[in-house]
């Protein structure tokens, strides 16, 4: 079955400090891989993609991920992490066969920074 | 969340009735989704449209309709039919589907509670 996995339900990490929010991926093929983040009560907004090319990809807010095909993983990753970084972290894959256009979410990762 | 509207922001159902949740995008995007979220559980897909007139199915569709005579339009009805319809309902958007990458955009989303 094709699905998404974040391993932790939470990452904790002070503020100045460098995250880091996994992911790992089961999917056929080379898929798309997206990153999302929501507050509380909100929509999810988006941070970065990968679809081709260089496997370090760069976002919104200083955050990046790391695309690993051998170990199948996009890790999301921050060099100094603000409070206001302090939300719930969404992982997703597009499946590129079937032309749907289809996400499959992870578990979701919450991230709190603390001063 | 620009560009993309949900109403209302709350919606209480009482058993048995039927509820319907707007969605609109402003953004000229052919493709929009329905997601629902549930604590613990990421977001599911319950249906989606690539082009007026056209909807599919997704993975948690039983108990929900669809319709899609506007472009800018994708309304959600949730149905009696649905036994446990307390959920946070997102709506997404993006371009056509195999364009190429394509990112969803997020409304805010409708939180319904039953009474």
């Amino acid at each position: 079955a094709q699905s998404v996995a974040q391993p932790e339900d939470q990452v904790n990490v002070a503020e100045g400090n460098p995250l880091t929010v996994k992911c790992t991926y089961s999917v056929s093929g080379n898929p798309y891989l997206f990153w999302y983040v929501q507050y509380p009560n909100r929509g999810l907004q988006f941070l970065l993609k990968y679809i081709t090319g260089d496997n370090l990809v760069k976002g919104s807010y200083g955050f990046e991920a790391e695309f690993n095909k051998s170990q199948t993983s996009f890790h999301l990753k921050k060099p100094s992490a603000l409070v206001s970084d302090s939300a719930l972290y969404f992982c997703a894959v597009r499946l590129l066969s079937g032309n749907t256009g289809k996400l499959i979410f992870g578990q979701g990762t919450t991230l709190q920074v603390k001063p | 969340d620009g560009g993309i509207t949900q109403s209302p922001k709350y919606l209480f159902r009482k058993e048995g009735q039927n509820v319907t949740l707007s969605c609109e995008q402003n953004l000229n995007h052919d493709a929009m989704y329905w997601y629902r979220q549930d604590p613990g559980q990421g977001l599911r897909l319950i249906y989606y449209s690539q082009i007026v007139n056209d909807f599919q199915k997704g993975d948690i569709a039983e108990g929900y309709s669809v319709s899609r005579e506007k472009k800018e339009s994708f309304p959600l009805t949730v149905t009696s039919a649905q036994k446990n319809p307390t959920a946070f309902y997102l709506c997404a958007s993006s371009k056509r589907v195999g364009t190429g990458g394509e990112t969803q955009y997020f409304g805010p989303g409708t939180r319904l509670l039953v009474l």
